[in-house]
């Protein structure tokens, strides 16, 4: 166990389906991020929060909705997804101080996607 | 020219062999530097993390760093079938978000 727990573990959805993917981190740490993992290729970060605001997100597309409501948590809202977006989504945490990580980023177990 | 350039793979290699995977980087203001260990189908592990050059041992792993080389490499003494899995390189540099290696997709065959 890291320390970051996802939930659910396995998700199937049709593309009109809304769902959320649930992320929680007990290490007291103060940045969370979503990645997307998709088969055979390298992590994707998507979405980044520092302190609950949301500092970065790359050009992903608007049927990701993420949600902080404190540093604990964090959560990501599919709606509308197309079988390309079938893939292991990964949350991480880290802690960062003043000059960089006063502790490194762990990830929770993910969660596999499989949109039909 | 890519942050972390690491290869792919796959390596091959048989149970007891010392395996050696390496990452090449072009920024020098990375500051830390891990290793992670992704089974199919699960999150990343963290395996190491170091900060200046040099060595540094846990088990049958060793993580060394070379800052003027800009070269970091994880050692696996000893390789057992269960190390199988994609090891994956990261470096990060001030509050920023961790740059990962593709990850090198290792087997080790019994």
């Amino acid at each position: 166990e890291t320390g970051v727990t996802q939930t659910p573990r396995h998700l199937v959805m049709g593309m009109t389906n809304k769902k959320s993917l649930k992320c929680e981190q007990h290490l007291g740490h103060n940045a969370m991020y979503w990645y997307k993992q998709s088969a055979k290729k390298p992590l994707e970060l998507m979405f980044v929060y520092n302190f609950k605001e949301q500092t970065e997100n790359n050009s992903v597309p608007s049927r990701f909705s993420p949600e902080c409501p404190n540093s604990s948590h964090l959560f990501l809202h599919l709606h509308t997804l197309q079988p390309e977006d079938s893939a292991l989504y990964l949350c991480a945490s880290i802690q960062y101080s003043g000059g960089g990580p006063r502790e490194t980023q762990y990830f929770g177990p993910g969660t596999r996607l499989l949109v039909l | 020219q890519k942050e972390v350039e690491q290869d792919p793979g796959p390596l091959s290699v048989p149970e007891g062999a010392i395996v050696s995977l390496n990452c090449t980087y072009s920024n020098s203001a990375f500051q830390y530097f891990m290793w992670y260990r992704q089974y199919s189908r699960k999150g990343p592990e963290l395996l190491m993390y170091t900060y200046s050059s040099g060595n540094k041992e846990d088990g049958r792993f060793t993580a060394q760093v070379d800052k003027s080389s800009k070269y970091i490499s994880l050692f696996i003494r000893d390789s057992q079938p269960s190390d199988s899995a994609t090891y994956l390189c990261a470096m990060i540099k001030g509050n920023t978000p961790l740059v990962f290696g593709k990850g090198t997709r290792l087997s080790v065959i019994a």
